[in-house]
């Protein structure tokens, strides 16, 4: 069976400053997907970036970014120039290649000081 | 704010009340999924519905009732409920179900507390 875990629950990052969000998991899978979610207090979650995992090429997304380490089965999200607007609980999550079942982490809650 | 909507937004119900939460979504997406979020637990998928068929029921109990009338419709039946279902219910919808590289969409739950 495949975990995710975070092992973060708070964080605090300066408003502009970088932050990153760590997640591990375990799997022996071989093709995979990884994703961060982001859940602002009471509003939907969304999307923040994805990763294959045949891919070596760390995935971004304009002020996000990835550090997927394949073989430390690692996958920590960098925020970069953080805004009030990051302020959220990010959500790591797999999804094993032709699967239905997205598996969650905990969740980390990221606090934007001004 | 994603084309996901949920109904009702909150819910306070008994133990012997029978209620739905209702779920829409507006992309044309061929899958629908209810998630139950509770405060101190990572989000849990309970149900996954691909064209109308439910192909993934991860062993919830009977006392939570889907139904999928068309693509575009999710309900969650509810009766007999215990105190710790008290929960965040998520619905997401998805486009080709079973692919990585597909994308759910969240609507902004129903807060249930049961009393």
């Amino acid at each position: 069976a495949q975990t995710v875990t975070q092992s973060q629950p708070e964080m605090s990052v300066q408003e502009a400053e970088t932050v990153t969000l760590s997640c591990t998991y375990d799997t022996s899978e071989s093709d995979y997907y990884l994703f961060w979610y982001k859940q602002p207090p009471s509003r939907q979650m969304i999307l923040v970036i994805r990763q294959e995992a045949y891919k070596q090429q760390n995935a971004t997304e304009n002020r996000f970014s990835v550090n997927f380490q394949k073989a430390a089965k690692s996958f920590s999200l960098k925020i970069s120039d953080s805004q009030l607007g990051d302020a959220a609980m990010y959500f790591c999550a797999f999804l094993k290649d032709s699967s239905y079942k997205l598996i969650f982490g905990s969740g980390t809650r990221l606090l934007v000081r001004p | 704010e994603t084309g996901v909507t949920q109904t009702p937004r909150h819910l306070v119900m008994g133990m012997t009340n029978k209620k739905s939460l209702k779920c829409e979504q507006h992309l044309g997406h061929n899958a629908m999924y209810w998630y139950k979020q509770s405060a101190k637990k990572p989000l849990e998928l309970m149900f996954v519905y691909s064209l109308e068929e439910r192909v993934e029921n991860n062993s919830v109990p009977s006392r939570f009732s889907p139904e999928c009338p068309n693509s575009s419709h999710l309900f969650l039946h509810l009766h007999t409920l215990q105190p710790e279902d008290s929960a965040l219910y998520l619905c997401a919808s998805s486009l080709v179900p079973g692919q990585g590289t597909d994308t759910q969409y969240f609507g902004p739950g129903t807060r249930l507390t049961v009393l």
